[in-house]
């Protein structure tokens, strides 16, 4: 089974502009995860689908994150603008069931802002 | 406070030790237990997954949950340099889905 497909891999902006990742999560997987990893902490959830609705958005700094999954399969996750404290590790994951626990999460995405 | 807690480490073992790792926890609500490994530079994968109090073996990997304490460990028996990374607890309330919280992980190496 393939994995959760995240790109691009590295990403180094300046503050004020804007940046998006991508997320293609595992086939059938209605759940999917975007997390945010800042270095030397644990991974905090920014957005929660099921399918192409919104579970969880309440931790999303919503005046500069964005991020939508049209047709309930990929996903993408906006920043605009960034900010220095933006520079982290952008972990997508995705899960079978809502309410199922078990998680696999992508290789990630990590931004630089300078 | 933060809600889970983990001592960052690094903790540093020689190969063939029995590694003890740790987390606390404030939330009395939360019962299912899991631990993730993540390699430098990789998403986390999942290790043990636990519901509860009590213990839960897979090969050289022993998870224990006790909840009157508020704390979980991982064991890692014989450790091997391929455990050498950074191990993060997970847990999350019975009704709230997927919401895990995570503490910030222990970062492991084991020397040969």
């Amino acid at each position: 089974e393939a994995g959760v497909a995240q790109s691009p891999r590295y990403k180094i902006i300046e503050k004020r502009q804007s940046v998006a990742f991508w997320c293609n999560p595992i086939s059938g997987h209605a759940t999917l995860y975007w997390y945010q990893q800042i270095l030397g902490q644990g991974p905090k959830l920014l957005i929660q689908f099921q399918n192409n609705g919104v579970v969880d958005d309440s931790q999303l700094p919503k005046d500069r994150f964005s991020a939508e999954r049209l047709k309930g399969v990929d996903s993408t996750l906006k920043i605009q603008p960034a900010k220095l404290e933006d520079s982290a590790v952008y972990l997508c994951a995705s899960s079978l069931l809502l309410g199922a626990n078990v998680l696999t999460f992508g290789a990630g995405s990590r931004l630089t802002v300078l | 406070q933060k809600e889970v807690e983990q001592d960052p480490g690094p903790l540093s073992v020689p190969e063939g030790a029995i590694v003890s790792l740790n987390c606390t926890y404030s939330n009395s609500a939360f019962q299912y237990f899991m631990w993730y490994r993540q390699y430098s530079r990789k998403g986390p994968e999942l290790l043990m997954y636990t519901y509860s109090s009590g213990n839960k073996e897979d090969g050289r990997f022993t998870a224990q949950v006790d909840k009157s304490s508020k704390y979980i460990s991982l064991f890692i028996r014989d450790s091997q340099p391929s455990d050498s990374a950074t191990y993060l607890c997970a847990m999350s309330p019975v009704d709230a889905g997927n919401m895990l919280t995570f503490g910030g992980g222990t970062r492991l190496m084991v020397k040969p």
